[in-house]
């Protein structure tokens, strides 16, 4: 299996900071990444695919980047409605595997 | 716009058969280039794909559950099912299912239901 590894697991930023997480991938998994925005009691909700692509609907100060095996995800000015846990996903090799996520607190 | 739902027992005992149904509504189950999938969450694993199913039947297990999983689709009735046995109490989780969606290189769980609590208790 491809494990995913986040960091940091928690995170406490003030509003309008910018915010980066990464996910590092146990192998090369080309851009075959997607990342996902879990809010409390819900399900997760799919912001990032492809590494770098915005899903539609999605705010644009959400971003990624990367490829291989280092992943870069990025709120360009944190907002409070973004509090959550985010994930990293791989889908280059079954089994499809997550990250552990990262829990994004507002200090 | 479609939705997908779970249903099945909240509370499952140990040894015996974990079933939970996935309703999927807004559209067809055998539309377009998408499986039909289920991901469980643990406080302890985080978020685990079981597997998937896709329109022709066709089936991708998690090795660590594949001794014990079975997906099931059901294109009349617009649903689709999973069959976990021999549960424990390290199956307690909440379980979802997911479109998921594939086009070329793009891979994504775009829809997902809202989850179901399951309890491996006796």
């Amino acid at each position: 299996d491809i494990q995913m590894t986040q960091s940091p697991s928690s995170l406490s930023a003030s509003v309008g900071d910018r915010v980066t997480i990464t996910c590092q991938a146990s192998q090369d998994i080309s851009n075959y990444l997607n990342w996902y925005q879990q809010k409390s009691g819900k399900a997760p909700k799919l912001l990032i695919y492809d590494g770098s692509n915005l899903e539609t609907g999605v705010p644009s100060r959400f971003s990624g980047s990367g490829s291989g095996t280092d992943f870069t995800f990025t709120i360009s000015s944190l907002q409070p409605e973004d509090i959550a846990t985010y994930y990293c996903q791989q889908y280059d090799n079954l089994p499809i595997t997550f990250g552990q996520g990262t829990r994004l607190e507002i200090k | 716009q479609v939705q997908l739902q779970e249903s099945g027992p909240g509370l499952v005992k140990p040894s015996q058969t974990l079933s939970l149904t996935c309703n999927v509504s807004g559209g067809s189950i055998s539309s377009g280039f998408y499986y039909c999938s289920w991901i469980r969450q643990t406080a302890g694993k985080g978020l685990e794909w079981i597997g998937r199913i896709y329109t022709s039947g066709s089936t991708n297990y998690n090795p660590s559950l594949k001794s014990r999983v079975s997906i099931s689709i059901d294109t009349s009735k617009n649903q689709f099912s999973l069959k976990l046995s021999s549960v424990t109490a390290a199956d307690t989780a909440v379980y979802y299912c997911a479109r998921e969606y594939q086009l070329l290189s793009t891979d994504v769980f775009d829809i997902w239901g809202p989850g179901t609590m399951v309890t491996v208790s006796s």
